[in-house]
């Protein structure tokens, strides 16, 4: 049973606008999420990152909001770039439990000029 | 400015076959891991390790073999190739056990 969900396989949006992923998890335990970008032929990298005792994380152009009552986050782009074009994992863990990383399937993002 | 080293790049195999895949990390990094990426699929973690000396097991560990002699490196088996194994294969590194984790840039594996 998946416990780290990215329902949207792709996403489209037009360069200057606003691109929202999403991320919805199962696991309660869960506390510390990541976001990592994938371009092809590359390993992920580390986006960013937000620890359940926050609701919201910034980093530039890049936000990752948190809802733990609706055990959802979402990583929001503004304004998206055609460089921003890849694929990106949601990922979580749970530190009292000592789990590892849990990677959702991914989502590919495009973005036109 | 290495960070973590994936080699080899490519590789074919036949059924039955058996290699290592190397990862090397320059970041005195404690912790590594070993993870395959199939299509439609997220990461999964197979084995990974928290230091010199120790391997663990992750979510899809069977067929596979890990070493970590050497704190940078990272070594991950398969002692008899099947195509259930081809897939893209990722190793990372981490400072802590939960920090952001610094991948490789894969191996690609085929085996037929």
């Amino acid at each position: 049973d998946q416990q780290v969900k990215q329902n949207s396989p792709s996403l489209s949006v037009q360069e200057g606008r606003i691109s929202i992923l999403n991320c919805d998890y199962t696991n309660s335990m869960f506390d510390y999420f990541l976001w990592y970008k994938k371009y092809p032929a590359e390993g992920p990298t580390f986006l960013i990152s937000i620890s359940s005792i926050k609701d919201k994380n910034e980093d530039g152009r890049f936000t990752v909001f948190l809802n733990k009552s609706a055990k959802h986050l979402s990583l929001h782009i503004v304004p998206s770039q055609p460089g921003d074009s890849a694929v990106y994992f949601c990922a979580a863990s749970a530190h009292q439990a000592g789990t590892a990383l849990i990677f959702g399937k991914g989502t590919t993002l495009s973005v036109s000029s | 400015n290495a960070g973590v080293t994936q080699t080899p790049k490519f590789r074919v195999l036949k059924t039955g076959q058996s290699m290592t895949l190397l990862c090397a990390q320059d970041m005195n990094h404690e912790y590594m891991y070993w993870y395959r990426q199939d299509p439609g699929m997220g990461l999964r973690l197979i084995h990974y390790s928290v230091g010199e000396g120790t391997t663990a097991k992750g979510e899809v560990p069977d067929g596979y073999n890990v070493s970590r002699l050497k704190k940078q490196n990272f070594l991950l088996g398969l002692e008899s190739a099947a195509p259930s194994q081809t897939s893209v294969y990722f190793c990372a590194s981490s400072s802590g056990q939960f920090g952001p984790q610094h991948f490789g840039d894969g191996t690609r594996l085929s085996i037929l």
